[in-house]
């Protein structure tokens, strides 16, 4: 069964910091999105990507977040700056019609 | 606004019992509905969807969801739980997007947690 690939698994990182979190989408799905689950809580909606561009976003995603895909395959999102209250896990999920969604395993996100 | 309500937190039931967890969604169309389950530390599994036809949906590992129009809701059913079906379980909508047919986000719950006793 196709997956979504996320890399990578755990990332620990200083406040203040920079870092790009990794996803590899299911090749023929067009539908792109960012999720976050804080410890502990619900998953929540980052951003959505079709067409090369943003289509929606959350008041989450300020602009300390980009999210980009540079090479055709792999889609990333960036934290400029993190902070403490950026420790979460984050979700890539692919979408296509008929299909669904299918999520990533998710990248632990720890900022100290 | 879209929103999921999943009203119990956290539910306990004996091994070999039945289960349903109960989802209500506010949604102004038809919806896209999804139920995911997560273990500790791990990622979200899909467990069914649905999106048109049949409102009884089967899905994997013998649970089943049952769309009810008219009482808003997409509750999650297993006539007996194992031992390794204790973990988190989430119900989620899709909304649909401005492109037509496809949906443009999931709307999450809080999640269900559920523990099984021996």
């Amino acid at each position: 069964e196709p997956e979504v690939t996320q890399t990578p698994s755990h990332q620990v990182t200083q406040m203040g910091q920079e870092v790009i979190l990794r996803c590899v989408p299911i090749s023929n799905h067009l539908y792109f999105y960012w999720y976050r689950q804080i410890l502990g809580q619900k998953v929540e909606f980052l951003v959505s990507f079709y067409n090369n561009e943003i289509s929606e976003k959350s008041e989450i995603f300020d602009d300390q977040f980009s999210v980009e895909r540079p090479d055709g395959s792999n889609f990333t999102l960036k934290i400029r700056s993190t902070k403490l209250e950026d420790s979460a896990m984050y979700f890539c999920a692919t979408y296509q019609p008929n299909y669904g969604y299918t999520f990533g395993s998710g990248t632990r996100l720890t900022v100290v | 606004a879209q929103s999921v309500t999943q009203p119990d937190i956290h539910i306990t039931v004996s091994e070999g019992a039945s289960l349903e967890l109960r989802c209500n969604y506010s949604y102004g169309a038809t919806p896209y509905l999804f139920w995911y389950v997560q273990s500790p530390g791990q990622g979200l599994q899909l467990l069914l969807k649905y999106f048109s036809g049949d409102t009884l949906v089967q899905g994997i590992k013998g649970f089943e969801a049952e769309f009810k129009r008219s009482q808003s809701s997409f509750n999650l059913r297993k006539p007996s739980v194992h031992w390794s079906d204790a973990a988190e379980y989430f119900c989620a909508v899709g909304a649909r997007s401005s492109y037509g047919g496809a949906t443009n986000k999931l709307i999450f719950g809080t999640g269900t947690l559920l523990a099984v006793q021996p």
